[in-house]
């Protein structure tokens, strides 16, 4: 069974604009990634946010972690028609054991020009 | 350094046949993860090997098994396939070194079983 869930399941919005999606995870865990993936192809890793952190930035990216919510936002600043992809949150469980990712649904995010 | 990649890209079997499937992973990573992905149940993790021992597990039957060499490359074979196991299959390295579990994923294998 899957450890996150993601929403929205499906996002819309207009170049320029920003794009929030959300992340809610069930049990303890020590790491947060969030991951991109354009129509079925490899997962390309965007960011990595430590269970002691509470905020990351990268590039016109912004994550925050609020671990006694159990939730991670990721945010897409000014976005552009070549963020169209699924975005998806990723947790290292604490006793999950090596290096095994535990995967949300994931976020269609369409940015239109 | 190049990336992690996967062999064969795409891949049609048809049902009761095996099938093996490869990855290396990125120059001096030495733990190999896989996963599969369906449109029902999501992205899914199969297991982890790491200096050709398998130290993690996913709930997949037994006729998923895996395995990797001394140069960190790993094989995933699938036995007896199924129509359901028609799936990207992912791969991801990481390296032992990192204090957290960054993961470098390849294009995948597309798996398509008739």
């Amino acid at each position: 069974s899957q450890q996150g869930e993601e929403d929205p399941q499906a996002l819309s919005i207009q170049e320029g604009e920003n794009a929030t999606m959300n992340c809610s995870y069930k049990t303890s865990i020590n790491n947060l990634q969030w991951y991109r993936q354009n129509s079925g192809r490899g997962l390309v890793h965007l960011i990595l946010i430590r269970s002691n952190e509470r905020e990351k930035h990268s590039g016109r990216l912004r994550v925050t972690l609020d671990t006694s919510k159990k939730s991670s936002s990721l945010l897409i600043t000014a976005s552009r028609a070549a963020d169209t992809a699924s975005y998806f949150c990723a947790t290292d469980l604490l006793k999950g054991g090596y290096n095994k990712l535990i995967f949300g649904a994931g976020t269609r995010l369409a940015v239109h020009p | 350094k190049a990336g992690v990649t996967q062999t064969p890209r795409y891949l049609i079997k048809t049902r009761g046949q095996q099938v093996t499937l490869s990855c290396s992973p990125i120059s001096g990573h030495r733990s190999v993860s896989w996963y599969q992905q369906t449109p029902g149940q999501g992205l899914q993790f199969l297991f982890e090997y790491f200096s050709e021992t398998q130290r993690n597990k996913g709930n997949f039957p037994g006729r998923f098994s895996g395995r990797q060499f001394s140069n960190s490359r790993s094989e995933m074979n699938v036995s007896t396939l199924e129509l359901g196991d028609s799936a990207l299959y992912l791969c991801a390295s990481s390296s032992r070194t990192a204090s957290y579990n960054e993961q470098f994923f390849g294009p995948g294998t597309r798996l398509t079983v008739l």
